[in-house]
């Protein structure tokens, strides 16, 4: 099985709202990411999560804040957003958290923030 | 200079063509060398992976690294229109904490 599980597929949430995204693995892998992705753009990687411990912090805002409960979930709640915020938020996989390691994705979230 | 530079198309052939997309990038360091396809709305999923230099065959799907001049290319053979979708090439260093390099993706349409 390799699929990686996220909900909400769709969101919509005001700028005052607090909400969380979820990302669920049962592979076994021992990485987990959170990516941003625009339209028309490559994913940006947000976070990494090595071994339930935060290893990259791609300096991103604190109105997103990552928590990895166990080796197979991934939340990341947001909370007073910026329209600019909207896009499409992948959560992906690995084995390890090392070079040349294949990514597994979800399909993602799509975000919209009013 | 861009890491990796990806021609962004699009690109438009028709159903049965041999399509070619390319990616070059200026990281000598980089030993592991990928194409994810994403279809629209969807998360990226891995369509071919490679070691350093060589050729890789999958079906219709051969990817080709030449370390020595900076290019991976994917080439598609029998094109289909499902095979429609933005192609991203992605390629890392080793070690720990190595994060993937994507390229800008390249929108592929298969004319019927």
């Amino acid at each position: 099985d390799t699929e990686v599980t996220q909900t909400p597929k769709h969101l919509v949430m005001g700028m005052t709202n607090k909400k969380s995204l979820k990302c669920e693995q049962h592979m076994g892998h021992r990485a987990m990411y959170w990516y941003k992705q625009k339209a028309k753009k490559p994913p940006e990687l947000m976070f990494v999560y090595s071994y339930e411990k935060l290893s990259i912090n791609e300096s991103v805002p604190s109105r997103f804040s990552p928590e990895c409960p166990n080796s197979s979930l991934l939340n990341l709640h947001l909370h007073a957003l910026q329209p600019e915020d909207s896009a499409l938020y992948l959560c992906a996989s690995s084995h390890e958290d090392a070079g040349g390691e294949k990514l597994f994705f979800g399909s993602g979230t799509q975000l919209s923030v009013l | 200079q861009k890491e990796v530079e990806q021609d962004p198309g699009p690109l438009s052939v028709p159903e049965g063509a041999i399509v070619s997309l390319n990616c070059t990038y200026s990281n000598s360091a980089f030993q592991y060398f990928m194409w994810y396809r994403q279809y629209s709305r969807k998360g990226p999923e891995l369509l071919m992976y490679t070691y350093s230099s060589g050729n890789k065959e999958d079906g219709r799907f051969t990817a080709q690294v030449d370390k020595s001049s900076k290019y991976i290319s994917l080439f598609i053979r029998d094109s289909q229109p499902s095979d429609s979708a933005t192609y991203l090439c992605a390629m890392s260093v080793t070690g720990a904490n190595s994060k993937l390099t994507f390229g800008k993706g390249i929108t592929l349409s298969v004319r019927p």
